[in-house]
């Protein structure tokens, strides 16, 4: 069963706009972490933003804010005043007990383009 | 500073030649990862190094072979590779593989690997 989910296989959004990416999760544990990369078409993953499960507040850094729902086990990424440098692959990730350490599952990603 | 770097950026090898990609972290981490990932895929996960030490094997095919010579470094050597393994081998860092469900992956700029 697929653990992390992106429902929006691309997103298009103009410049100086906000934009939502979806992600919804599963799991049973009480205890994981919730992240957020973006890739560009250079290929570098390249970490955003982190949510707890135990974490009360949203998390932002900058203009990236996470909408953290725990009881609907969503984690939507919130850009805000897009910017053209913004377009790239987003993948949501969540990181969770394996075999003894803790790894990292991807969703299949969000391509967002920003336009002029 | 939380840079991970690759070397080579480009890799074409023959499915008879030996290969190796080379990742170097000078961040402390302890923890080490690398994934391979197709176009328009999420990152699958290959290999974790906890302590210089190979924890985690995710059924990888024996003609991948890494190696953790110290802390900073992570080779994965290549040997009689075949055409569907081009891809993107991108390397990772992180504080500690351990179960600690906070702990951020950095990810290096990755290999682009073609095999012909």
């Amino acid at each position: 069963a697929q653990k992390i989910t992106q429902t929006q296989p691309g997103m298009f959004v103009q410049e100086k706009e906000a934009v939502t990416l979806d992600c919804t999760y599963d799991t049973s544990d009480q205890s994981y972490g919730l992240f957020w990369y973006k890739q560009p078409s250079s290929g570098e993953m390249i970490f955003l933003i982190y949510q707890g499960s135990y974490d009360e507040q949203n998390a932002t850094e900058g203009r990236y804010s996470l909408n953290f729902q725990k009881a609907r086990k969503s984690a939507n990424l919130v850009i805000s005043a897009s910017q053209l440098g913004d377009s790239a692959m987003y993948f949501c990730a969540m990181r969770e007990p394996n075999s003894g350490y803790s790894t990292l599952t991807f969703g299949k990603g969000t391509m967002l383009l920003v336009s002029p | 500073d939380t840079e991970v770097t690759q070397t080579p950026k480009h890799l074409v090898m023959g499915m008879t030649n030996k290969k190796s990609l080379k990742c170097e972290q000078h961040m402390g981490h302890r923890a080490m990862y690398w994934y391979k990932q197709k176009a328009k895929k999420p990152p699958e996960l290959m290999f974790v190094y906890s302590y210089e030490k190979l924890s985690i094997n995710e059924s990888v095919p024996s003609r991948f072979s890494p190696e953790c010579p110290n802390s900073s470094l992570l080779n994965l050597h290549l040997h009689a590779l075949q055409p569907e393994d081009s891809a993107l081998y991108l390397c990772a860092s992180s504080l500690d593989a351990d179960l600690s469900l906070t702990d951020t992956q950095y990810f290096g700029p990755g290999t682009r690997l073609t095999v012909l």
